[in-house]
């Protein structure tokens, strides 16, 4: 069956960088697009970005454009999330997610916490 | 924009759930998803394409409507139905957008 686990979640400060990674099994990685979704403390979900399967192509929201980068290892079956210049609102769990128009499978998440 | 009403529905086991997503402006039928999620878990796929089930879903969950009115209904509210409801949209920007969420809890 599907299975995507995230990891690398952490605390970073203000300013501060890190890289998220979403392990994928189950499936023909080098097949789907995939995205990351976070949800705040308490809040909604709010999409993130999405690369194509053959990561010829990527979105991303205006909230993070030119901060976050989304890319792939399909030898790895890994999808990555590559995060700086950190503020407090990007604190949330991060999913990673399978899908096109809407997200099929979800992994269970990694918390980011950005304090100082 | 997709607006869900109400913010918390207080029903009771048994009772029938409706679930209404506004849109701000059209949206496919095709792309306009229900998602379910359960306190302290991922959420869940429950509806694509405005009425398709997705696999495993019981029948007691059905979506319906078209253009900018959207609802998912429960038939009969199962326990392990209290949970907080999203719908979704998908444009070809691509941008996906989530609704603010229902809170469907016990009466």
């Amino acid at each position: 069956q599907v299975r995507l686990v995230e990891s690398g979640g952490n605390m970073v400060q203000p300013g501060g960088s890190l890289r998220l990674s979403c392990s994928a099994s189950g499936f023909t990685f080098s097949n789907y697009g995939m995205h990351w979704v976070r949800q705040a403390p308490g809040k909604g979900l709010e999409w993130v970005a999405f690369i194509r399967y053959d990561g010829g192509s990527k979105s991303y929201a205006d909230s993070v454009n030119g901060r976050f980068t989304i890319s792939r290892d399909s030898s790895k079956n890994t999808l990555y999330l590559q995060m700086s210049s950190l503020k407090t609102e990007d604190t949330a769990v991060y999913y990673c997610a399978r899908g096109y128009g809407y997200f099929q499978h979800w992994g269970l998440g990694t918390l980011v916490s950005v304090s100082s | 924009v997709l607006t869900q009403s109400p913010g918390t529905l207080s029903l009771s086991p048994g009772e029938r759930a409706t679930l209404s997503c506004r849109a701000s402006e059209s949206v496919s039928s095709s792309y306009l998803t229900w998602y379910q999620q359960r306190p302290g878990q991922a959420p869940r796929l429950l509806i694509y394409s405005t009425s398709s089930r997705a696999t495993g879903i019981p029948d007691r969950f059905s979506g319906s409507g078209s253009e900018t009115e959207f609802t998912l209904t429960i038939s009969r509210l199962e326990p392990e139905d209290f949970a907080v409801y999203y719908c979704q949209q998908y444009d070809s920007s691509p941008l996906y957008t989530f609704g603010q969420g229902t809170k469907l809890e016990i009466k």
